[in-house]
């Protein structure tokens, strides 16, 4: 059990288009998911806390204007990339903390892998 | 700043032999710690955690060790295996709601 989507896994997309990546949760409620974001060598870094029904928050210098992110539901939250230029070619994860369980319990998402051209 | 370091980038182990990950953390506030595993292109998969209440915690050929004084904590594998080749985070739990601050990880190469 416990397994968290994400979709697509790969996406390559034109300079100045919109990206959308999905994350769900398949068998577990999530009232919180978060959206990290991986650079080459570098740590996973945190985009964003998002709470079901309610706005996101954003780590500071993550511009939210421009990763969008929507938890419209306690399955599934989206993270879309507007104006995509090539500096935010990464590898985005989510993750999801579930309804009930145990402290800092959280499990991952496989990742996306955003190319911007 | 950061908060949790991984000052190794990168080691590499003889199969059979222990394996030992180091972690520093800055925040003597962080209770809760998590070891995650992470092959390419793949999203990170926990392994163990720690509370501060503990000093050890163990899982079959993992062993995470706590030092809060020296705010340290290190994960052994014993012993390794080459499927354990994969990059390590170190994280702990940070921020309002639960979020996870991570190291910038070590590559592990287990050498058959």
């Amino acid at each position: 059990g416990a397994v968290v989507s994400q979709h697509p896994s790969r996406v390559i997309c034109k300079s100045g288009t919109s990206v959308k990546i999905e994350c769900r949760s398949l068998d577990f409620q999530a009232t919180t998911m978060f959206w990290y974001r991986q650079f080459p060598k570098q740590s996973l870094m945190l985009m964003a806390t998002s709470n079901e029904g309610s706005k996101a928050t954003y780590e500071q210098g993550v511009e939210k204007d421009k990763f969008l992110i929507n938890h419209a539901s306690l399955t599934l939250s989206t993270l879309t990339v507007t104006s995509a230029h090539p500096e935010d070619s990464s590898f985005y994860i989510c993750s999801a903390a579930p309804r009930g369980g145990r402290d800092n319990e959280q499990f991952f998402g496989p990742g996306t892998r955003l190319t911007v051209l | 700043d950061q908060q949790v370091k991984q000052n190794s980038p990168s080691l590499s182990v003889q199969e059979g032999r222990i394996s030992i990950l180091n972690c520093d953390y800055t925040n003597s506030m962080f209770d809760y710690f998590l070891w995650y595993k992470k092959y390419p292109a793949e999203g990170p998969t926990f392994l163990i955690s720690i509370s501060s209440i503990k000093d050890k915690n163990e899982d079959g050929r993992f062993t995470v060790f706590l030092n809060k004084s020296a705010k340290h904590l290190s994960l052994h594998i014993v012993p390794s295996q080459p499927g354990d080749s994969a990059v390590y985070f170190c994280a702990a739990v940070g921020g309002s709601q639960g979020n996870l601050i991570f190291g910038k990880g070590t590559k592990l190469s287990v050498k058959p």
